[in-house]
């Protein structure tokens, strides 16, 4: 079956721009969480969505939002962009929620502010 | 936040010697997983242990977890170069916490040389 699809691949933008990056989770998980990655923080916890309702919300700012479908796919939007949000966003999708199963986790949107 | 922290950052051993990563935790979980990254890209799950196991094995991969030491170890027998990757350490929290966060430890840099 399909892998977790995230798009674009690679982003440049300004600072003060907003930036959309998507998520397609493996069909039947219900549960997508987003992390940020830079080599300062490691991986950091942004979010996490089961059938449209926000679970969890890591300790990131308000410029940093998304949302669910129900279809199961995903969104989040940064806002007024700093050059401190380059970094690798991951998405992750899982059937439930952890506890019984691991996550997979897409390729990665890799977004450059300049 | 990080929740996990592995030992070592960084390990490097001969093909067909074997790895230990160590990893530590602060609070309860339900279950502890282990994945693998490979230059940047997305995570890769490799094995997920719960909270009332203490081994487990999958090929060439073997987990133990100690809750009341609050620590987990993965051992790659073994190696071959193409386990050079980071792995990293994530604790899924336990039933009733409120939380479907996946929290990441910063991984160790496994090089496997040839």
């Amino acid at each position: 079956k399909a892998g977790v699809t995230q798009t674009p691949r690679y982003l440049i933008k300004t600072r003060g721009q907003q930036v959309t990056l998507s998520c397609s989770p493996i069909s039947g998980h219900r549960s997508v969480s987003w992390y940020q990655q830079t080599p300062g923080q490691g991986l950091q916890f942004l979010f996490e969505y089961f059938s449209e309702t926000q679970r969890n919300k890591g300790n990131f700012p308000g410029r940093f939002s998304g949302r669910q479908f129900s279809n199961s796919r995903s969104e989040m939007n940064v806002s007024t962009l700093e050059l401190g949000d380059s970094a690798l966003y991951l998405c992750a999708s899982t059937t439930r929620g952890g506890t019984n199963y691991g996550y997979t986790f897409g390729s990665g949107t890799r977004l450059t502010v300049v | 936040s990080q929740q996990g922290e592995e030992d070592p950052q960084a390990l490097s051993i001969q093909e067909g010697e074997n790895a230990t990563m160590n990893c530590s935790y602060k609070t309860s979980i339900n279950n502890l997983q282990w994945y693998r990254q490979n230059s940047g890209r997305g995570l890769v799950h490799l094995i997920l242990i719960r909270s009332n196991e203490r081994e487990k094995h999958s090929g060439r991969l073997r987990v133990t977890l100690d809750t009341s030491k609050k620590s987990s170890s993965l051992l790659i027998t073994a190696s071959r170069a193409a386990d050079t990757a980071s792995y990293f350490c994530a604790t899924f929290p336990e039933a009733g916490a409120g939380s479907y966060q996946l929290t990441f430890g910063k991984g160790t840099k496994l090089s496997v040389i040839p």
